[in-house]
């Protein structure tokens, strides 16, 4: 069945370094979704890539779907504290007309001060 | 900023009850989900809805579980028979359209079996 992968699972960093999160499907997708969750919470939005090799940015994030359509990257460039939780991939198969997600099972990240 | 809302926060039930959460998605939604998220694992889908009916269900989402949206506002999470395993974290969540749109979720209700 479907799976996405997503590693690492733990990501410890200082603040200022920077963190990337890598997902994988084992089938093509039509679309990737990240999302993030603070401790405690739920997941938020964060940015939807549709198109191969696609690139996008969000002030220090950049998300980035590959050329296959089958992964895809998060980076963080200069972590802050406010970094902290933990990020999801999140992808629609490719042909798919329904709305479900499968989701990777997260990467958490904890920003040192 | 509309935002999905649930309830209860948390919920705590005798192993074999039944329970009923609830959620009322953004007004102007019409794609309605349920997931699940066991305490430190990944967010699980059970069961996508619209037009009335149930358009996709996970293999998790078996006949202990009902959706339904009994009047134009709520949509709601029956598990029958609750077992111990059933204890996570249930979170709402709705979309606009399938297609290129965010789910927006909501804050979960966190079920406990006892």
């Amino acid at each position: 069945g479907q799976q996405v992968m997503q590693i690492p699972q733990y990501q410890h960093v200082q603040e200022g370094e920077d963190f990337t999160t890598y997902c994988n499907s084992s089938t093509t997708l039509s679309n990737i979704q990240w999302y993030k969750q603070r401790p405690g919470g739920h997941p938020v939005f964060l940015i939807q890539l549709v198109k191969s090799g696609e690139v996008k940015k969000q002030k220090r994030l950049t998300f980035q779907f590959g050329e296959a359509k089958k992964n895809s990257s998060l980076h963080i460039t200069a972590t802050q504290t406010t970094d902290v939780g933990t990020y999801f991939c999140a992808g629609r198969n490719r042909g798919s007309t329904l709305g479900r997600l499968y989701f990777g099972r997260g990467t958490q990240l904890t920003v040192w001060p | 900023e509309p935002e999905v809302t649930q309830t209860p926060s948390h919920q705590v039930t005798q192993m074999g009850q039944e329970v009923i959460l609830r959620c009322v998605p953004i007004s102007n939604h019409l794609y309605f989900y349920w997931y699940r998220q066991i305490l430190g694992q990944k967010v699980e889908f059970l069961v996508s809805f619209y037009n009335n009916e149930i358009s996709e269900k996970s293999e998790i989402f078996d006949d202990q579980f009902s959706v339904e949206r009994p009047d134009g506002s709520n949509f709601t999470l029956k598990i029958r028979s609750t077992k111990l395993e059933d204890s996570a974290m249930y979170f709402c969540a709705s979309s606009a359209r399938q297609f290129n749109q965010p789910q927006h979720f909501g804050d979960g209700t966190r079920l406990s079996i006892l």
